[in-house]
């Protein structure tokens, strides 16, 4: 049963702290998205990676926020120094990109983790 | 920012009736798809439409897209409980397949 996993699931720290969130992507996928997700916002696209590449991480705060993926089996976020407006759920996806000649990567359906619910107090 | 803007933004139907949302974005896509969140839990892929299709079915959703109006609507025939949940499009790029997400529609079914 191939799914994305997160972890922690559930994360409270003081601010000012480090946190870092793990995401184990669907082995084969060459596909990784960071979301984060709240009330006011909706879902955020962070970052995403292909092929263990960044492609693109603008929805992302630079000044503190980094994603990495170290190999392919792990995708990271890391928040330091976290804020309190940082609390929100982190969503991981993952996803297999098709290709076809002259037109890109197409096609790609996500595939979700059950999220990192980050509280920063 | 987002891409797509889901509506209604909340809709509330009868056990058996058929629920239809709609979705509307900005940019040219490759293709549109569908995701449904439950409560406290990740997105869950629905179906993907492409650019050039016009009707697709699975099950009881189906989905319908206008590329001229560059809009999309869910149908869901037959309601059940089990349904209620938020429903999310999600617009994908030409060549890059960044997936960006729309509002969404907190559908709830009365049983």
């Amino acid at each position: 049963d191939a799914r994305v996993t997160q972890t922690p699931r559930h994360k409270v720290t003081e601010m000012g702290q480090e946190v870092t969130m793990r995401c184990q992507p669907i082995l084969g996928h060459n596909t990784v998205f960071w979301y984060r997700q709240t009330m006011m916002q909706g879902l955020e696209l962070l970052a995403y990676f292909r092929n263990r590449a960044p492609l693109d991480d603008s929805g992302m705060p630079k000044d503190r926020f980094s994603a990495e993926m170290p190999d392919a089996t792990l995708a990271t976020l890391k928040i330091q120094p976290s804020e309190p407006r940082d609390s929100a759920v982190y969503f991981c996806a993952s996803g297999l990109a098709q290709f076809e000649l002259g037109q890109g990567a197409r096609d790609t359906e996500a595939f979700f983790g059950q999220g990192t619910r980050l509280t920063v107090v | 920012s987002q891409q797509g803007e889901e509506d209604p933004q909340a809709l509330s139907i009868q056990e058996g009736e058929n629920a239809t949302m709609n979705c509307s974005y900005k940019t040219s896509i490759n293709n549109l798809q569908w995701y449904r969140q439950n409560s406290g839990r990740g997105l869950v892929h629905l179906i993907l439409i492409r650019s050039n299709e016009r009707e697709k079915h699975s099950g009881r959703l189906r989905v319908t897209l206008d590329t001229s109006k560059k809009s999309s609507s869910l149908l869901i025939t037959a309601s059940r409980a089990a349904d209620t949940a938020s429903y999310f499009c999600a617009t994908g790029n030409f060549g890059n397949e960044k997936l960006t997400f729309g509002t969404g529609t907190r559908l709830t079914i009365i049983p």
